[in-house]
């Protein structure tokens, strides 16, 4: 089954501790990216990659860091959390040049008191 | 930059009658693609309907329907017959289309509520 899987589901964390977020697919796409998601705001992008070792800046990228050694992985790095990243994140990916079809992972809850 | 605006933050309905949701957005490029996505309780992302900007025809899938106005930048979201299960949180969302790293614009979202 093509699908994109996150773990953990539901953090809750304290202020400084680093903690990784991971994001894994299985359809062998090139493009993957994070997303936050606040009330209010909709999702917004936080980094993405367009393929191993190849990375960028979204729109919301500071406090977090990112990294693709290899194509499957993703994963998101909160180096030193704080409240403000108290958020739902949703990794998704997609074929590269296919703006048409994206999937999403389950989304991950996290709480930074 | 691309922007995606939904002027209704909450809307409600009866159960079986139709309801629609608006959507601007705003780009200088003609190439691209606009999404409906459903979030429920679980809060999984699903697409609900996609157009692609150069198909002039409406996208239609069963109960939903948008009405696509290219030169307004409009994108509303028509759901008929609504059921209990279409309570959800309803993004917007934009794409260019073409190039490999065009991301998702989303607007901030409406809820809608399907009364019983």
């Amino acid at each position: 089954e093509a699908q994109v899987t996150q773990n953990p589901r539901y953090l809750i964390t304290v202020t400084g501790k680093k903690l990784t977020v991971t994001c894994s697919q299985n359809m062998n796409h090139e493009y993957m990216s994070w997303y936050r998601q606040d009330p209010g705001l909709g999702l917004r992008q936080i980094y993405y990659s367009m393929n191993v070792e190849v990375t960028d800046k979204g729109d919301v990228p500071e406090g977090y860091k990112v990294s693709r050694k290899e194509k499957r992985n993703f994963p998101l790095i909160l180096e030193s959390p704080s409240p403000n990243q108290t958020s739902l994140y949703f990794c998704a990916s997609r074929l590269a040049g296919h703006q048409e079809t994206q999937y999403f992972g389950p989304g991950t809850r996290l709480l930074v008191l | 930059a691309q922007t995606v605006t939904q002027s209704q933050p909450e809307m409600s309905v009866q159960e079986a009658e139709t309801v629609t949701l608006s959507c601007t957005y705003d780009t200088s490029e003609s190439n691209y693609y606009l999404f409906w996505y459903k979030q429920p309780p679980s809060r999984q992302m699903i697409l609900v309907i996609r157009q692609e900007a150069y198909k002039q025809q409406n996208a239609t899938e069963n109960r939903f329907s948008v009405n696509f106005q290219k030169a307004a930048k409009s994108f509303s979201l028509k759901i008929s017959d609504s059921q209990l299960g279409d309570t959800a949180m309803y993004f917007c969302a934009f794409s260019l289309s073409g190039g490999s790293n065009y991301k998702l614009t989303f607007g901030k979202g409406t809820l809608l509520t399907v009364n019983p």
